[in-house]
């Protein structure tokens, strides 16, 4: 029981460059979430998928698009990468309150 | 965005201390979660707490949900050295999806 992953760890794109980051998540929770971390600040929400088929906007969604490609799969992607997206990228997943569970992050580096 | 306020910022204890930490927010909350993360690593689900007044232990960690529901508090008892990290607090209001805002963080470091 892996929990949630995600791919890759780490990434360094150059201004302009478009990536995909990966999330899985194997406890067959319902809502999925992408947040961004910041040196010295807590986490904010960037999009998130209370279930399957369905995705909204966050506190910070601008530049980023998602997809909830099934139940175990959310990803998030980045067209046009910007300095400003340099960033730790986390996944969680949550059946209920109370029960939110992270992923060990992404590491993005924006040139 | 809106974030919870949360205090102190970083602390510095010596081992074997007590630590105790606080979440404000001007919104009233269902549910209170507190993390805490490592260096390099993803935030790891402490204490859930569900309904004001919930007193929540967890080993050495004790939650409170506050009265208001504005509210929470975490302590620490007998601090030791693995205790070092970052102390998220999250809040979930009711929006009939489970969506939380997260604290800006309590660094403590604990001195041997």
């Amino acid at each position: 029981n892996a929990g949630v992953t995600q791919t890759p760890k780490f990434q360094v794109l150059k201004t302009g460059q478009s990536m995909t980051l990966q999330c899985a998540q194997d406890m067959n929770h319902n809502s999925m979430y992408w947040y961004r971390q910041d040196p010295g600040m807590g986490l904010r929400l960037i999009y998130y998928s209370a279930s399957e088929g369905t995705t909204d906007k966050g506190e910070v969604p601008n530049g980023y698009n998602v997809s909830r490609l099934n139940k175990r799969e959310f990803s998030l992607r980045l067209e046009s990468a910007a300095p400003s997206q340099t960033s730790v990228y986390f996944c969680a997943s949550s059946d209920g309150p109370g029960t939110q569970y992270f992923g060990p992050g992404t590491r993005l580096t924006v040139l | 965005g809106q974030q919870l306020n949360q205090s102190p910022q970083s602390m510095f204890i010596q081992e074997g201390e007590d630590v105790s930490m606080n979440c404000t927010s001007s919104s009233i909350f269902n549910t209170w979660l507190w993390y805490k993360q490592d260096p390099g690593e993803g935030p790891v689900l402490l204490i859930a707490l569900y309904k004001a007044g919930e007193l929540t232990s967890n080993g050495r960690l004790t939650a409170q949900f506050g009265i208001t529901r504005k509210d929470s508090f975490l302590n620490i008892s007998a601090s030791i050295p693995s205790d070092v990290g970052i102390y998220f607090c999250a809040g979930q209001g009711y929006s009939g999806t489970y969506k939380y805002i997260f604290g800006t963080g309590t660094r403590l470091k604990v001195l041997a």
